[in-house]
């Protein structure tokens, strides 16, 4: 079974450019994660979809911006991008949520190295 | 507080040793708790889950779980140079139906 994929593997951007990421679940999985992890920090939440819909958003401005398409693929977009959004972009799926434990298990992708210059 | 926390080490021990990596949650209604290994460079690997208290064994890792405590462990054993990384806790709970990251404690096993 292939895990989640990411796309690209590395992207190098100019500051106040535009940055595109594609991540693709794991098939059967409704859910996908956006997280954000700077050199030397934690795992940031970003953004959360499932069904094609936002279902929750980290603490980041709103040039972070993405959405889910039909075949639950997604997409991360990043405008007028800063030296400090340099990072490993991941992207994590699920089943879905729910009281039940398996469904909540979230698989990560190899990742988007950002570098912002 | 934060949400989830743990040490963030570095953790050493000696090849073959018992390595024990501790985490400790503050929503009390959290359901569902997961491991996971990130080595160097690379995206977060999913090893462990664990969902009711008490212990839950897969080869050589443990995990531990004390809900009234707010507690949950990783136990390695028999710990291995490769296994030297850093393991992240998670937890899922109601706030927001999302799992929140512990920042992680690095784990050294020496040779």
């Amino acid at each position: 079974e292939a895990g989640v994929t990411q796309s690209p593997t590395h992207l190098i951007k100019t500051r106040g450019q535009q940055a595109t990421l594609r991540c693709s679940p794991i098939s059967g999985h409704t859910s996908v994660y956006w997280y954000q992890q700077a050199l030397g920090l934690g795992l940031q939440f970003l953004l959360w979809y499932d069904e094609g819909e936002e279902r929750n958003r980290g603490n980041f401005p709103p040039r972070f911006s993405g959405r889910q398409f039909p075949n639950y693929s997604s997409e991360l977009n990043v405008n007028a991008l800063e030296l400090e959004d340099s990072a490993l972009y991941l992207c994590a799926s699920s089943l879905g949520t729910s009281l039940s434990g398996a469904y909540n298990e979230q698989f990560f992708g190899p990742g988007t190295r950002l570098t912002v210059l | 507080q934060k949400e989830v926390e743990q040490n963030s080490g570095p953790l050493s021990v000696p090849e073959g040793a018992i390595a024990s990596l501790n985490c400790t949650y503050s929503d009390r209604v959290s359901q569902s708790f997961f491991w996971y290994r990130q080595y160097s460079g690379k995206s977060p690997e999913l090893i462990m889950s664990i969902y009711s208290n008490g212990d839950k064994e897969d080869g050589r890792f443990t995990a531990q779980l004390n809900k009234a405590s707010q507690y949950v462990s990783l136990l390695i054993r028999d710990s291995q140079p490769s296994d030297s990384a850093t393991y992240l806790c998670a937890v899922y709970g109601n706030a927001g139906n999302m799992l929140t990251f512990g920042g992680g404690t690095r784990l050294m096993v020496k040779p």
